[in-house]
């Protein structure tokens, strides 16, 4: 099935420090969404950022958008050991909605 | 908070046995979604029901797989031989209208097949 590519699949910083993470697709989409897996747990919905929309900020969290190269970045500030998780964006590839997952990056936030 | 509940969290069992996974929806959510994770990847849906009705299965290994949510509310899915290659997280989801609402994940339920 497609997928997403995630970018990069382990990233390892200090608190304190921000994360970039990076999400590219393949096709066109209605919206994109992070969720985060913190280790052995279900998932928990982030964001969500909609085709017509280029920025969105929630907390210590902003997601970019850029359809023309069909691509998406977390970016989380200040990070805290609580964040260290799983994170994972999803798309809806205009197929009836269906969410298309990437494979994720795994944070590490070292205290 | 209300939550999506799975049960069991953890099972352990035999290939070419039988196991059923049940899942409790956020109340007032139509629509409900199962995914499979393996280790090291992200979630790729099972099956989507919308109330009672599926409206894709087409990832969803129908000589072995079956899931219903025959009164529109929980749902269960069966695995029937399991495969050595059924190890993985099973993810329960629900949103409440259409696949452009955010979906609310269960704790899952850890499969192992030995």
């Amino acid at each position: 099935s497609q997928q997403g590519e995630e970018d990069p699949q382990a990233l390892s910083i200090q608190e304190g420090e921000n994360a970039t993470m990076n999400c590219s697709y393949k096709t066109s989409i209605n919206n994109l969404q992070w969720y985060r897996q913190n280790s052995g747990r279900g998932l928990v919905h982030l964001i969500l950022i909609r085709s017509n929309e280029r920025e969105k900020h929630s907390g210590r969290l902003r997601v970019t958008l850029d359809t023309s190269k069909k691509s998406s970045s977390l970016l989380i500030t200040a990070s805290r050991a609580a964040d260290t998780a799983s994170y994972f964006c999803a798309t809806d590839y205009n197929q009836g909605g269906k969410l298309i997952f990437g494979q994720g990056t795994e944070l590490s936030v070292k205290p | 908070e209300a939550e999506v509940a799975q049960s069991p969290r953890y099972k352990i069992t035999e290939k070419s046995q039988a196991v059923a996974f049940w899942c409790d929806p956020i109340s007032g959510h139509a629509t409900l979604y199962w995914y499979r994770q393996i280790l090291g990847q992200g979630p790729e849906l099972l099956v989507q029901f919308q109330d009672e009705s599926v409206v894709d299965d087409s990832q969803l290994p129908k000589d072995r797989f079956s899931a219903e949510r025959l009164k529109g509310v929980d749902s269960t899915l069966k695995i029937q031989p399991a495969e050595l290659g059924d190890s993985a997280m099973y993810l329960c989801a629900s949103s409440y209208g259409s696949l452009t609402d955010t979906q609310y994940f269960g704790p899952g339920t850890r499969l192992t097949v030995l």
